[in-house]
């Protein structure tokens, strides 16, 4: 089992919808990351959370340290929207910490 | 300038030939970072440097030879690759390791042939 498990792994939605995407993860953790990789490889790091929730623009970010799971939502999604989002925890607060990464959400919204 | 660079864009490779991947930030940043990316799977994590001195090799094979000159830059030198090691190498940097997030730069494509 993974540290960090995304779901769900492929994501298909027309332009408007509301989406959500999972992270959970197994570890304790000091932040988790949201990130977005366009076709050609470019990451964008989107939010980083500690706690609590998070909003830019059309998408917001919540994490619930107790259950050890976090969402991105997307609202009024559009084509631009697609990409890969990407989730990764980071495991201490030290000088040795290091990202831990799930294995992604391929998100394709049509027109 | 809050963003990371990285030259080239894509690389074609023979097994035998000596090649360098560069990377640069000018956000003040002391911690940088090589990861390599196969095709649909997550970033995997080769080097880090903080302080310009090599904290982490994550037992990456010594084909692959970083160096990082100065707080701003960061290479990958390539020696007698693989076909395997075909992936797209992604650099990042960070105010310092494990404290804040990392940026990330659009990567390099390299094909071994």
């Amino acid at each position: 089992k993974n540290e960090v498990e995304q779901s769900p792994q492929n994501l298909t939605a027309q332009e408007g919808e509301f989406i959500t995407i999972n992270c959970s993860y197994s570890v304790g953790i000091s932040a988790l990351h949201w990130l977005q990789q366009h076709p050609g490889g470019g990451i964008v790091s989107l939010f980083m959370l500690s706690s609590g929730k998070k909003k830019h623009g059309r998408l917001i970010a919540t994490i619930n340290i107790q259950e050890k799971h976090s969402s991105l939502h997307i609202t009024a999604s559009h084509p631009r929207d697609s990409a890969v989002y990407i989730c990764a925890v980071r495991s201490g607060e030290t000088s040795g910490s290091r990202l831990t990464f799930g294995e992604g959400t391929q998100l394709t919204v049509n027109p | 300038d809050t963003e990371v660079t990285q030259t080239p864009k894509h690389l074609v490779m023979g097994m035998t030939n000596k090649k360098s991947l560069k990377c640069e930030q000018h956000m003040g940043h002391r911690a940088m970072y090589w990861y390599k990316q196969k095709a649909k799977k997550p970033p995997e994590l080769m080097f880090v440097y903080s302080y310009e001195k090599l904290s982490i090799n994550e037992s990456v094979p010594s084909r692959f030879s970083p160096e990082c000159p100065n707080s701003s830059l960061l290479n990958l030198h390539l020696h007698a690759l693989q076909p395997e090691d075909s992936a797209l190498y992604l650099c990042a940097s960070s105010q310092d390791w494990g404290l804040l997030g990392q940026f990330f730069g659009p990567g390099t494509r390299l094909t071994v042939l």
